[in-house]
């Protein structure tokens, strides 16, 4: 099975903290995603990555940045956290499949943020 | 741009009915693939069902089955025999092919609040 795990479930930080969440996964696979979730606003994506050391900015990419130094880690950083990332965030990975669609995404279990 | 559309903010259904939740939506591309996810109140997202546009026949996962109706644009997910279990937030999900950096991601829905009532 897939396994995708985040460091932490809950979190609680200040105002204008740097704030990391980390992601990993044990599946070899290529892509990693950072989406923060909000209530009647769905799942929107932050950044992804489909390789080591890239990055993409997803829809709302403002006031974060990510890293990935190896494959199997993501992390999400929070630069100076603000209120209004108080969230719940979750990390997902797929694999990768030349041309086609059929790639499944991954949750980790989330990591519900307050910042305060 | 692609969109998934969920009208359905929440619902209700009785223990062991069938239950319909609506997914539309809008894309220019000839192929993509339709996921649904279910989200329990602990938070982690579980994939529950896959169609490709180009799927002949609309998918099934036990009691999870897909009815897919590609010149209406909709894929909705229909859950036969509603356990307590079943209850959670429900998302459609849309991905498109690669075609360049910003393909790999899923467009989501905004959810449907699925409840179970004994």
């Amino acid at each position: 099975d897939v396994k995708v795990t985040q460091s932490s479930r809950y979190l609680v930080k200040r105002t204008g903290e740097k704030v990391f969440l980390e992601c990993v996964q044990d599946m070899d696979h290529e892509n990693m995603f950072w989406y923060r979730q909000d209530p009647g606003l769905g799942l929107r994506l932050i950044y992804f990555s489909y390789d080591v050391k890239m990055k993409e900015k997803g829809d709302i990419p403002e006031g974060y940045s990510v890293s990935r130094e190896k494959k199997e880690r993501f992390s999400l950083i929070l630069e100076s956290a603000s209120t209004n990332q108080t969230s719940m965030y979750l990390c997902a990975s797929s694999l990768l499949l030349a041309g086609g669609n059929q790639e499944t995404q991954y949750f980790g279990p989330g990591t519900r943020l307050l910042v305060l | 741009a692609q969109k998934i559309t969920q009208t359905q903010p929440g619902m209700f259904v009785q223990e062991k009915e069938a239950v319909t939740l609506d997914c539309t939506y809008d894309t220019s591309d000839p192929s993509y693939g339709l996921f649904w996810y279910k989200q329990p109140s602990s938070g982690e997202m579980i994939f529950l069902i896959y169609q490709g546009s180009y799927d002949q026949q609309n998918a099934t996962e036990g009691r999870y089955s897909l009815n897919f109706q590609k010149a209406r644009k909709s894929a909705n997910l229909v859950i036969s025999a509603s356990q307590l279990g079943d209850s959670a937030m429900y998302f459609c999900a849309m991905r498109t092919p690669y075609s360049g950096a910003g393909s790999y991601q899923l467009t989501f829905g905004k959810g449907t609040k699925l409840s179970v009532i004994p």
